[in-house]
């Protein structure tokens, strides 16, 4: 069956550590995203892809890195520059540009927590 | 004034009730709008699209108002399993998904 992705479902970080999380789609779709949810608030846009070798800032992309190198992969990297890490991280992918009816997949998450 | 606003809720609702849950958006140019379910410390699903003329699946049904720039999601019958939040989210066109901020929904026995 296609799908999302995200790996670890957990991950401790500790204070000055980079750590990366994973997340795989083989649903041959064009754009991944990366979101932050933080208890009680919506989802923010971290960083967004539409097309391999190409990524974009969203609204709070300070302190992450992201890369596209294939299509089916679009890890992020929380830096030691992003001073309030702790937060559930949620990939996406969906259709890129147009517009119509077509919603995003959600992977299951990651659960960070600064130690 | 945020791009996609909602009822915070929580709503709380016995069995059987009917429920509606109301979104505003601030983009006119806003192209594709729909309804998301997020169950606790889980990711989002698609629950439905929502259509210019209205749509209904099984007891949920959705609406639109352009010109007031407003979407509702009712739900008729509801069920304890129906107890998650719900995500209004709108795209507009080449744009990214905007998520409101959600409204939660207890269903009780």
């Amino acid at each position: 069956d296609g799908g999302i992705t995200q790996s670890p479902k957990y991950l401790f970080r500790k204070e000055g550590q980079n750590v990366t999380l994973s997340c795989e789609q083989n649903l041959n779709h064009d754009a991944m995203y990366w979101y932050r949810q933080d208890p009680g608030q919506g989802l923010r846009l971290i960083y967004y892809s539409q097309i391999v070798n190409d990524f974009q800032k969203g609204d709070i992309a300070e302190g992450y890195s992201v890369s596209r190198e294939k299509k089916e992969s679009f890890p992020l990297t929380v830096t030691s520059a992003q001073k309030n890490p702790t937060a559930f991280y949620l990939c996406a992918s969906g259709q890129a540009g147009q517009g119509g009816n077509y919603g995003y997949t959600f992977g299951s998450g990651t659960r960070l927590t600064v130690v | 004034r945020k791009e996609v606003e909602q009822d915070p809720g929580p709503f709380n609702v016995p069995e059987g009730a009917t429920v509606a849950f109301n979104c505003t958006y601030s983009n006119s140019a806003s192209q594709s709008f729909f309804w998301y379910r997020q169950d606790c410390r889980k990711e989002p699903k698609l629950l439905m699209s929502v259509y210019s003329s209205g749509n209904e699946d099984g007891r949920f049904t959705a609406q639109l108002n352009r010109a007031s720039q407003y979407i509702s999601l009712l739900i008729r019958d509801s069920k304890l399993s129906d107890s998650a939040t719900y995500l209004c989210v709108v795209r507009g066109y080449g744009q990214n998904f905007v998520f409101g901020p959600g409204t939660r929904l207890s269903v009780l026995p």
